[in-house]
């Protein structure tokens, strides 16, 4: 069974500060998907990591795959308010064995002026 | 641009009612999905649907039903409503089985049900 785990699961940080959030899962797998979602609203998708070393940037965010220690990485650099959300990494199972993605529980963010 | 459309967007069942959530999209895509949402739970896949008339469950499939007629549409269905099915669901669509490809995915705007 896939198990996707994020860390934290709520951060509350300042503007201007950088931090990473972490999504470890524990089934082989080459595609991982980072999303946003606001209060109220439906999923925006960020990222999609398609193999291991995938680097991909947006703005302050920045999200890396490392499919050998199965982790994932979304890092905020210098945040601004505009990005507290919640942030869920979602992982998809080599091989089309299963279909669907497992999400993490996500990663309520709060940036403070 | 519809994208996904998800009706209604807020219901209160009586426990023990039916209903139907009803999930289009206008990119024919051939991939739908069902989630729901729970607080602290992320999101858990109910049913999938890989085409039109092929289904199959996924994580929490119990007290839903699920059919894929068209292309287009794929309804959910709550058999008779509990507690416990209170949820924000999601429906997603992708263009193919190997979910979302190197495309985008696409979810609707939610569906917020209550059920007392």
């Amino acid at each position: 069974e896939l198990k996707v785990e994020q860390n934290p699961l709520f951060l509350s940080m300042q503007e201007g500060k950088n931090y990473t959030i972490y999504c470890n899962y524990s089934t082989t797998s080459d595609r991982l998907y980072w999303y946003r979602q606001d209060p109220g609203k439906s999923l925006e998708s960020l990222f999609v990591l398609l193999s291991n070393g995938a680097v991909k940037q947006e703005g302050r965010l920045m999200a890396s795959l490392d499919t050998k220690a199965r982790l994932s990485t979304l890092h905020i650099t210098a945040a601004v308010h505009d990005l507290s959300a919640t942030y869920f990494c979602a992982v998809e199972l080599s091989g089309g064995g299963a279909d669907g993605l497992t999400f993490g529980k996500g990663t309520h963010l709060i940036i403070q002026p | 641009n519809a994208g996904v459309t998800q009706t209604p967007k807020f219901q209160v069942l009586k426990t023990g009612q039916s209903m139907t959530l009803q999930c289009a999209q206008d990119m024919n895509h051939e991939y739908m999905s069902w989630y729901r949402q729970d607080p602290g739970m992320g999101l858990r896949l109910i049913h999938y649907s890989v085409g039109a008339g092929i289904t199959d469950q996924g994580e929490v499939p119990n007290g839903y039903n699920v059919s894929r007629s068209t292309t287009e549409d794929f309804p959910l269905r709550l058999l008779s409503a509990a507690p416990s099915q209170t949820s924000v669901y999601f429906c997603a669509s992708s263009y193919s089985r190997r979910t979302f490809m190197n495309t985008e995915a696409f979810f609707g705007q939610g569906t917020r049900l209550t059920v007392v």
